[in-house]
C-alpha cells in the first residue's frame, strides 16, 4: 500500500470547515483512499472513501486531486465532537494499514 | 450499518494468565477479520488476519504462539493472549467487512483495553 503523509495536528474553530490534507504521491491506479477517525479509547470510525472522483456523504466530503497524489477531507461544520485523530489510508488489499494520522482539535 | 461487537471492553489480569477477546459481526458474515493493537499515543498496528476455517496470517514480528487466533464461524473470531505479561498491556481492536473487497469499508469493534499486572 502506498504511504501517506498527514500533518501531525490541526486546530479548527467550532462551526467552521475543517480541511484535513493528505499526501499520497506514490498511489497506484487500483488503490482507494480511505478516511477513518478515532476518538480517544474507541475503535476507528469510517468516514468516507474514494478512488478518483470526489465523494460526499452525511459526514464529510473527500476531494481527490486529478493526479490522485493528494486528497483533502472536509468536515463542513466542525463541532466539538469532531475532535479526534483522523487517518488517511491508501488501500489496495483487504487490509487497512494505519499511519500516524492528524490530531484535529476543535475549539469553541 | 454493519456492527462489529467486541468483548470484553476492558480486562485486568495477573501476569502469566491467558486472556480471550471476542470479536463478533452482528448482522453480517465475515470470512476475514483483522486484529490490531494500539499503545498509548500511537497508531493502530495490524497484528494478524483471521481467516474462517483456516489458520490466521500474522504480520511480521507478531508471535503466533503468543497471540492465538481462532475464527471458528463466519461471525466470531477470538484472540487469546497467552501467558500475558505487563508489556502485553494494550488496546486491542478487531475489524471486519461483509465483503472482502478493497472498495468495501471495514467496520471496527469498540476495542478491548487489556491491563496485565
Amino acid at each position: 500500500d502506498a504511504k501517506t503523509t498527514q500533518p501531525t495536528s490541526m486546530d479548527c474553530a467550532e462551526g467552521r470547515a475543517a480541511n484535513l490534507p493528505c499526501n499520497h504521491s506514490t498511489i497506484s491506479g487500483n488503490e482507494y483512499v480511505y478516511w477513518y477517525r478515532q476518538i480517544h479509547s474507541q475503535g476507528p470510525q469510517y468516514i468516507i472513501h474514494g478512488l478518483k472522483n470526489n465523494e460526499t456523504n452525511e459526514m464529510a466530503s473527500l476531494i481527490i486531486t486529478e493526479d490522485r497524489k493528494s486528497s483533502t477531507l472536509i468536515l463542513p461544520h466542525a463541532t466539538l465532537r469532531d475532535t479526534a485523530v483522523y487517518y488517511c489510508i491508501v488501500r489496495s488489499t483487504d487490509k487497512l494499514i494505519f499511519g500516524t494520522g492528524t490530531r484535529l482539535q476543535v475549539f469553541p | 450499518g454493519a456492527v462489529v461487537s467486541q468483548h470484553p471492553s476492558w480486562v485486568i489480569c495477573k501476569s502469566g494468565t491467558s486472556v480471550k477477546i471476542e470479536c463478533r459481526s452482528l448482522d453480517f458474515q465475515a470470512t476475514t477479520m483483522f486484529w490490531y493493537r494500539q499503545f498509548p499515543k500511537q497508531s493502530l498496528m495490524l497484528m494478524a488476519t483471521s481467516n474462517e476455517g483456516s489458520k490466521a496470517t500474522y504480520e511480521q514480528g507478531v508471535e503466533k504462539d503468543k497471540f492465538l487466533i481462532n475464527h471458528a464461524s463466519l461471525t466470531l473470531s477470538t484472540l487469546t493472549v497467552t501467558s500475558a505479561h505487563p508489556e502485553d498491556s494494550s488496546f486491542y481492536i478487531c475489524s471486519a467487512s461483509p465483503r472482502d473487497r478493497v472498495n468495501e469499508k471495514l467496520f471496527f469493534g469498540s476495542g478491548t483495553q487489556l491491563s496485565v499486572l
